[in-house]
């Protein structure tokens, strides 16, 4: 089944214990991204990857990390967790675009942290 | 820069009714594709309906099409004979693609919620 998976779903820490969330697709999709969703605020980009390698900022990348060794992982890490980063975490791949036009995004199921 | 504007935060339909969430976008790239997602209460992020900025017809998905104004900027949603299960949170989103292919830039989202 082609899908994006998350581990772990479900993770509560305390302030500055790393931690890092995987993510994995077997579709062989080139591009990969990390978001947060926080209430009213939608999903915001973290960082996206569009391919192995290449890792590029998007829009709230202050206090992650992330690495693309394969092409199929894409894990985000939190080096020195804070509270504010207490966020609903998505994963989502995508293949490269039809033509001139980008393709959708596949998410994964979602990772729910609290940093306490 | 992308942004995409919602600006809807709630909205409530009947049963059976069609209904329109509204969406606004800004981009000054050329090549570009719109989504629409939805998030029911259990958070997992479905992919509903997509637009490409050529496409000259809107697109259409079961009960769900995607009213394309070009000039307008605008790419609302519309559902038709709307179920109860279609309540839940949805989002617009946006991706270019010739000058920065991994970026993707979502809305605030509009939750809806449908009276029986």
């Amino acid at each position: 089944e082609a899908q994006v998976t998350q581990n772990p779903r479900y993770l509560i820490t305390v302030t500055g214990k790393k931690l890092t969330v995987t993510c994995s697709q077997n579709m062989n999709h080139e591009y990969m991204s990390w978001y947060r969703q926080d209430p009213g605020l939608g999903l915001r980009q973290i960082y996206y990857s569009m391919n192995v390698e290449v890792t590029d900022k998007g829009d709230v990348p202050e206090g992650y990390k992330v690495s693309r060794k394969e092409k199929r992982n894409f894990p985000l890490i939190l080096e020195s967790p804070s509270p504010n980063q207490t966020s609903l975490y998505f994963c989502a791949s995508s293949p490269k675009g039809q033509g001139v036009l980008p393709d959708t995004q596949y998410f994964g199921p979602g990772t729910r942290l609290t940093v306490l | 820069a992308q942004k995409i504007t919602q600006t809807q935060p709630g909205m409530f339909v009947q049963e059976k009714e069609a209904v329109t969430l509204d969406c606004t976008y800004d981009t000054s790239d050329q090549s570009y594709g719109l989504f629409w997602y939805k998030q029911p209460s259990s958070g997992e992020m479905i992919f509903l309906i997509y637009q490409g900025s050529y496409d000259e017809q809107n697109a259409t998905e079961g009960r769900y099409s995607l009213n394309f104004q070009k000039a307008r900027k605008s790419a609302n949603l519309v559902i038709s004979a709307s179920q109860l299960g279609d309540s839940a949170m949805y989002f617009c989103a946006m991706r270019v693609f010739w000058t920065n292919a991994g970026k993707s830039t979502f809305g605030d989202g509009t939750t809806l919620t449908v009276k029986p």
